[in-house]
């Protein structure tokens, strides 16, 4: 089945820095990647999605790009703000019946001052 | 808010004791699915479902848990006999014909 690895787990940066999150996948089947951010407490809140026939998407400050040929895609934050901190997950899906997602380990965002 | 909505919110059980959750899609969406999401980790598939039908169960889900979708509207996920293993996160999402699944905000389960 697929597998997602995400790094970093932890990352700080300072308020007006950008911000990096990459992941990587094991199923070439895979052909939709979403990113969702998720605040104590809460469900995983979708923040932005990428197709496989696409390999740039962009949404006011956040970016995803993806390298279908290198099985990996990433998350860029420009411009960080304090109410950017929460734990960011990436997840990928073959597809199928289910188009079931298989996430990564997340990363843990903080914006500092 | 995404629109789906799960009940309750917080539950607390003891050992061997049945529980029962419900997630409310977002309305016309006919794909539902129910994950657990344990700390510090991803959310993890459980079982798929279009419209009433359960299509999809992951090798997590053992013979304790059953879940339903009456009618293809709200769902229920049931444990029975909840061992101290099973306490998580779980959250239901929605969505249509597409890829994309939107979260309710979960139920989180402790067992003692």
């Amino acid at each position: 089945g697929e597998n997602v690895e995400q790094h970093p787990s932890t990352l700080s940066v300072q308020e007006g820095d950008s911000a990096v999150i990459k992941c990587t996948y094991s199923d070439s089947a895979s052909n939709y990647f979403p990113w969702y951010k998720q605040e104590l407490g809460k469900g995983p809140q979708l923040i932005i999605d990428i197709r496989s026939n696409v390999g740039e998407k962009k949404d006011q400050r956040i970016a995803v790009t993806l390298n279908k040929t290198a099985k990996h895609f990433s998350l860029h934050i420009t411009e960080t703000q304090p109410e950017d901190s929460a734990v960011y997950f990436c997840a990928a899906s073959s597809g199928g019946t289910a188009s079931k997602l298989t996430f990564g380990t997340g990363t843990r965002l903080q914006v500092t001052l | 808010d995404t629109g789906v909505s799960q009940d309750p919110r917080h539950k607390i059980t003891k050992r061997g004791q049945n529980v029962t959750f419900r997630c409310d899609p977002i309305s016309e969406h006919n794909r539902l699915y129910w994950y657990r999401q344990t700390l510090g980790q991803g959310p993890e598939f459980l079982t798929y479902f279009q419209n009433e039908a359960q299509l999809e169960k992951s090798r997590l889900l053992s013979d304790r848990f059953s879940a339903e979708r009456p009618k293809g509207s709200f769902s229920t996920l049931e444990i029975q006999r909840t061992e101290q293993g099973d306490s998580a996160m779980y959250l239901c999402a929605s969505g249509r014909s597409t890829d994309t699944q939107y979260f309710g905000p979960g139920t989180r389960l402790t067992v003692l």
